[in-house]
């Protein structure tokens, strides 16, 4: 079936740590989405790809990082600088930034 | 301002009943609207698109109203399985990202 996969569907990081979120789709989808999105709150684009080997920053990229080495995944790293991990991350992607999006089914990341 | 608002609700109706949510939108050149579906703890599921004449799929119709910058979703005959928050979406073109609104609870009861 195509599909985007996240995984895990739950993380947890530990203080002073970096970890990897992984979002695959087969699709053969051009863009692709990082959304984070906190309880009561909506989405919040953290980064996303129009094509592969390129990205931009959205609105809350700091603390966060991206590769898109490859069409199907666009992996997200969220690093030690972002003080305020603990979220619902959410992966999407679109034939291009003007269709809509379809989305993942989410990793919940915790601090521990 | 922020670029799309919604009301968060609740809005708590029963059964069969119709109910209707707008949102509201800051920027005059955007262009196309969608509506998504985000069940509690899961990812968001595109509904409907919104086109500008109004369209309707099933119990659900989207309507534009350009003039005043707002979309609404208007749900009949309501059904439990209907009970969900509902989130809007602005494409705009200059980010050539969507932009969402936090989404407005629906909670329909028996």
């Amino acid at each position: 079936d195509g599909g985007i996969t996240q995984s895990p569907k739950y993380l947890f990081r530990k203080e002073g740590q970096n970890v990897t979120l992984s979002c695959e789709q087969n699709l053969n989808h051009d863009a692709m989405y990082w959304y984070r999105q906190d309880p009561g709150q909506g989405l919040r684009l953290i980064y996303y790809s129009q094509i592969v080997n390129d990205f931009q920053k959205g609105d809350i990229a700091e603390g966060y990082s991206v590769s898109r080495e490859k069409k199907e995944s666009f992996p997200l790293t969220v690093t030690s600088a972002q003080k305020n991990p603990t979220a619902f991350y959410l992966c999407a992607s679109s034939d291009n930034v003007r269709q809509p999006q379809h989305f993942g089914d989410g990793t919940r990341l915790s601090i521990l | 301002r922020k670029e799309v608002e919604q009301d968060p609700g609740p809005f708590n109706v029963p059964e069969g009943a119709t109910v209707a949510f707008n949102c509201t939108y800051s920027n005059s050149a955007s262009q196309s609207f969608f509506w998504y579906r985000q069940d509690c703890r899961k990812e968001p599921k595109l509904l409907m698109s919104v086109y500008s004449s109004g369209n309707e799929d099933g119990r659900f119709t989207a309507q534009l109203n350009r003039a005043s910058q707002y979309i609404s979703l208007l749900i009949r005959d309501s059904k439990l399985s209907d009970s969900a928050t509902y989130l809007c979406v602005d494409l705009t073109g200059t980010a050539s990202k969507l932009t969402f609104g936090t989404g407005t609870r629906l909670q329909v009861t028996l």
